[in-house]
């Protein structure tokens, strides 16, 4: 059974960066892209972006244009996302997810970490 | 950016009955949706994409239907493990967009 476990829950002061990670496992972590997702308190899902692990190619959704940075290494089969000047409007749990295709982004989110919340409080 | 609306935004169904909710896109998204199902403090499951077509491992009695602007996901006989949120998730248009959900709840 594909496995996404993700690090823990994180508490973070505004203006700081938080950088969360995925690992996979049971499958090949380069033949399947990787999509980050986010959910507010009793909100509902935004995607953020998603990253290729075979080139390290990225696409970002506008909102989180020069604040977020998707990263793999593929030597431990795991994804990361950073998210930089952070904000109270931040909190959230972040997801990742793998892509339902194969070598290329469907946007359909097959497998799904358990989540890390991420919570911004001054 | 597509907007996904979903209604009703409550469900209130009894076991053993069906249910019926809607995903409405702001712009025709061909069958390029998915369905998940989300329970409490869990991550979403995938449940239905392609607009009908059921993810592995997902009972028969969930149904989605629809193409365009328009569409349904039917639960023909409720089971007790079913109660959760529902949400829709376009992806045929950049940035994929999801609906606010639909919470299906104890009648």
């Amino acid at each position: 059974q594909v496995q996404l476990v993700q690090s823990g829950a994180e508490v973070k002061k505004p203006g700081a960066s938080v950088k969360v990670s995925c690992k996979a496992s049971v499958y090949t972590f380069t033949g399947h892209y990787i999509h980050w997702v986010r959910q507010a308190p009793g909100q509902g899902l935004e995607w953020m972006g998603w990253i290729n692990p075979y080139t390290g190619d990225t696409l970002y959704a506008e909102m989180f244009l020069g604040r977020v940075t998707m990263t793999r290494d593929t030597y431990v089969s795991t994804a990361y996302m950073e998210l930089s000047r952070l904000r109270l409007d931040d909190t959230a749990t972040y997801y990742c997810a793998r892509d339902y295709c194969s070598d290329k982004s469907c946007s359909v989110f097959h497998y799904w970490g358990q989540g890390t919340l991420v919570t911004v409080s001054s | 950016e597509i907007v996904m609306t979903q209604s009703p935004a409550t469900l209130s169904v009894s076991p053993g009955e069906r249910a019926t909710f809607s995903c409405r896109a702001s712009q025709s998204v061909s069958s390029d949706l998915a369905w998940y199902q989300q329970k409490p403090g869990q991550a979403p499951r995938l449940l239905i994409y392609a607009a009908s077509t059921r993810a592995t491992g997902i009972p028969a009695r969930f149904r989605g239907s629809g193409s365009g602007r328009d569409f349904t996901l039917t639960i023909s006989s409720l089971q007790s493990e079913d109660f959760a949120v529902y949400h829709c998730q376009q992806y045929k248009h950049w940035p994929g967009t999801f609906g606010q959900g639909t919470k299906v709840e104890v009648k």
